[in-house]
């Protein structure tokens, strides 16, 4: 079946701009989740969804970032006012069930460069 | 705070060598979950491998073995007679029942196999 699919794959934007992330989880997976990874590191976790909702906001680093995934099904990561730092590989994750147990299942990720 | 630290920042072997690739962590909880996951140079992580903190049994899968250790906080990872398409970054990560239910996980170790 078909896996985790986000787009766009690479995304160039200036210092300054809105943008949007797209993830399309798999299909039946109640959870979603977004983690940042920068350069020579692991993923950082973001924000995970249980169904609609937000379970844990806390990862996400301040305000401009937000997330929605308003019928349980696709999500949307939005940046407002990029900046440098912003510059990442975002990546979507999906698992059947939000427990610890569930493996997740990654998507290929959006790198974002803010110039 | 739960912690996960791969130390070994690159590793290079010649191809049919053995490599353990060392992962420790740190977690409060009694109840958690240990993880390895592969992202090769394409860049989608790839999940490998499960382990609950309740079982110890190490596990073989062809090539691939998981030694799990509470006494030591470890979770290696052995790939016998290494193969060029083993090269990839290795992420160990963590994940418990209460709490956060995102993975954490350790900035990772890149595995060369050279022919």
């Amino acid at each position: 079946g078909a896996g985790v699919s986000q787009t766009p794959s690479n995304k160039v934007t200036e210092k300054g701009k809105y943008v949007e992330l797209r993830c399309d989880p798999i299909s039946g997976h109640t959870a979603l989740y977004w983690y940042r990874q920068s350069l020579g590191q692991g993923p950082e976790f973001l924000i995970y969804f249980q169904g609609t909702g937000a379970a844990d906001d806390s990862g996400l680093p301040n305000d401009r970032f937000f997330a929605v995934r308003p019928e349980g099904s696709v999500s949307t990561l939005k940046i407002q006012r990029t900046e440098r730092g912003d510059s990442a590989v975002y990546l979507c994750a999906s698992s059947q069930q939000p427990t610890a147990y569930n493996e997740q299942f990654f998507g290929p990720g959006t790198r974002l460069t803010v110039l | 705070a739960q912690k996960v630290t791969q130390a070994q920042t690159e590793i290079s072997v010649v191809e049919k060598e053995d490599v353990t690739l060392d992962c420790v962590y740190e977690t409060r909880d009694t109840t958690y979950y240990l993880f390895w996951y592969k992202q090769p140079p394409s860049g989608e992580l790839v999940f490998l491998i499960r382990r609950n903190s309740f079982d110890e049994q190490n596990e073989i899968s062809g090539r691939y073995s998981w030694n799990f250790q509470k006494s030591t906080s470890s979770f290696n990872f052995t790939i016998t007679a290494s193969q060029v398409v083993d090269s990839a970054v290795y992420f160990c990560a963590l994940n418990k029942d209460t709490g956060r239910r995102a993975l954490t996980f350790g900035s990772g170790t890149r595995l060369q196999v050279q022919p």
